[in-house]
C-alpha cells in the first residue's frame, strides 16, 4: 500500500480483556517496529522484526505483550489481561532496512489509541 | 541507558519569528540522531537526519539542525516559522552499537500564531 495502515484506529477493552492490534507495512519493507505512545510522551520502542523474525523484544513491558509477523508482512501485536496501564497509543513503523540497523528512517502509521477501562 | 531530553514542552510563536527546539541525548558512543515532526491529524514523518559528515543538516520546509558532540546536543532550528509548522516534534536517537531500539524524546508542542 501506499502507507502504514494500522486497525482499528480506537480500540476500547475493559480491564482483563485480550486485544490484537493490527500492522499492514509499507509494500517491500522488511524491517518494523512497534511503538507506545503514552499521553503526553514520545513513542517507546516495543520490539522489532526483520522479516518475520522478531530480533528485538526488549521493550515489550511484560508477558502479557505479544508480536508476531508470520509471514513477514502483516503484524499483530497481542496484549492479554489488558490494564488501564495499557492505555496508550500503539504506533506501527516500517522501513526498508540500512546496512546498519540503527539507521533505519522509519515510516509511521496513524496509530491504534487504545482506551482500557 | 540511554535517553533523550527536549527541555520545551510548549512553544508559542509569532509568524516570522526564529525557532529552536533543543534536544540533548545521553550516550557515549556513535549515535544518529532525527527529528520526526507530526502535523495535526497526520503521520510521525521524518524530518531530517544526522548519520556522520557535516554537523549542519538542512531537512525539509527550511529547517535545519546542528549536532555539537561535545555537548551531545541536536537542537532544531528554523529562521522564520510559518503558521503550517504548527506540529508536535520529536527528537529522537539510535546507537550503532545498539541494535535497532530508537529513543525518542517527549516531544515539543510548537504552536504558531498567524
Amino acid at each position: 500500500g501506499a502507507g502504514v495502515s494500522q486497525s482499528p484506529r480506537y480500540k476500547v477493552a475493559k480491564r482483563g480483556q485480550d486485544v490484537a492490534l493490527r500492522c499492514d507495512p509499507i509494500s517491500g519493507h522488511v524491517s518494523l517496529f512497534w511503538y507506545q505512545q503514552a499521553l503526553g510522551q514520545g513513542p517507546e520502542f516495543l520490539t522489532y522484526f526483520q522479516n518475520e523474525a522478531q530480533l528485538d523484544k526488549s521493550g515489550l513491558p511484560s508477558d502479557r505483550f505479544f508480536a508476531e509477523r508470520p509471514e513477514g508482512s502483516v503484524s499483530t501485536l497481542k496484549i492479554q489481561r489488558t490494564q488501564q496501564e495499557d492505555s496508550a497509543v500503539y504506533l506501527c513503523a516500517s522501513s526498508l532496512p540500512d546496512r546498519v540497523a540503527a539507521k533505519n528512517i522509519q515510516y509511521f502509521g496513524a496509530g491504534t489509541r487504545l482506551s482500557v477501562l | 541507558a540511554q535517553s533523550v531530553s527536549q527541555h520545551n514542552h510548549h512553544v508559542i510563536l509569532s509568524e516570522a519569528a526564529s525557532l529552536e527546539l533543543g534536544c540533548n541525548y545521553s550516550y557515549g558512543g556513535t549515535v544518529n540522531l532525527f527529528w520526526y515532526v507530526q502535523y495535526p491529524g497526520q503521520h510521525l514523518q521524518l524530518l531530517l537526519k544526522y548519520f556522520s559528515g557535516d554537523p549542519l543538516v538542512k531537512g525539509i520546509k527550511g529547517f535545519e539542525a546542528e549536532f555539537i558532540k561535545s555537548k551531545f546536543s541536536f537542537n532544531l532550528r528554523k529562521p522564520s516559522v510559518q503558521w503550517s509548522d504548527t506540529a508536535e516534534y520529536f527528537c529522537a536517537v539510535t546507537a550503532n552499537t545498539g541494535g535497532f531500539k530508537t529513543i525518542f524524546g517527549a516531544g515539543t508542542r510548537l504552536f504558531v500564531k498567524a
